[in-house]
């Protein structure tokens, strides 16, 4: 839990901006993931990753884009193609896909 | 496709009393169950699991029980705090090298002083 770091943990977005939410982890964890939380709603899955350089989408992946250019971090951009980007975002890493999940601290975000 | 149900949505009990939370999955292959516990603006905490050659596992006030033939699983709280008051999240999964992480939809705990 501790080695999994979110930033910023509040942002805010204007209509039609892109933003980005910073995930690292120094777990060394090959396994990360991205999910969302509406207020008072479970974890729904936007993309994860196996291994550096290999993403898939999750069940909420439109309007969200990932890259996993390194191991050790996991970046989620918001695009303006997400009409309803305002809720908790949580990043998570596991050592290997289906092992124990572990979650970052979050991030808020809201649109105005 | 595959899914985990969880119930109840909202429990509330006295303080000292117990609580039970239950989950059912739907893939037989799945073979890893954790817990973990949401406070109101944080992110989930792992606070329990079970693997399915194991029929109950117990840490201090809360245990899981599994039953792998009906498919469920349930977390056991015992002489429950104000503290344990949180949102509580059973998941289902296979270690398969396949992404097969299920979570159940919340239970809301209210511990009442």
């Amino acid at each position: 839990d501790g080695g999994i770091t979110q930033s910023p943990k509040y942002l805010f977005r204007k209509e039609g901006q892109n933003v980005t939410l910073s995930c690292e982890q120094n777990l060394n964890h090959d396994a990360m993931y991205w999910y969302r939380q509406d207020p008072g709603q479970g974890l729904r899955l936007i993309y994860y990753s196996q291994i550096v350089n290999d993403f898939q989408k999750g069940d909420i992946a439109e309007g969200y884009s990932v890259s996993r250019e390194k191991k050790e971090s996991f970046p989620l951009t918001v695009t303006s193609a997400q009409k309803n980007p305002t809720a908790f975002y949580l990043c998570a890493s596991s050592i290997v896909i289906g092992t124990t999940i572990y979650f970052g601290e979050g991030s808020w975000l809201t649109v105005v | 496709g595959e899914n985990v149900e969880q119930h109840p949505s909202t429990l509330s009990v006295q303080e000292g009393d117990s609580a039970v939370i239950k989950c059912t999955y739907s893939d037989s292959a799945s073979n890893y169950f954790p817990w973990y516990k949401q406070e109101l603006g944080k992110r989930p905490q792992l606070i329990i699991d079970i693997r399915s050659n194991v029929g109950e596992k117990k840490d201090q006030r809360i245990a899981v029980t599994l039953n792998k033939t009906a498919k469920h699983f349930s977390l056991h709280i015992t002489e429950t705090q104000p503290e344990d008051s949180a949102v509580y999240f059973c998941a289902a999964s296979m270690t398969s090298g396949t992404y097969k992480y299920i979570f159940g939809t919340g239970t809301r705990l209210k511990v009442l002083a």
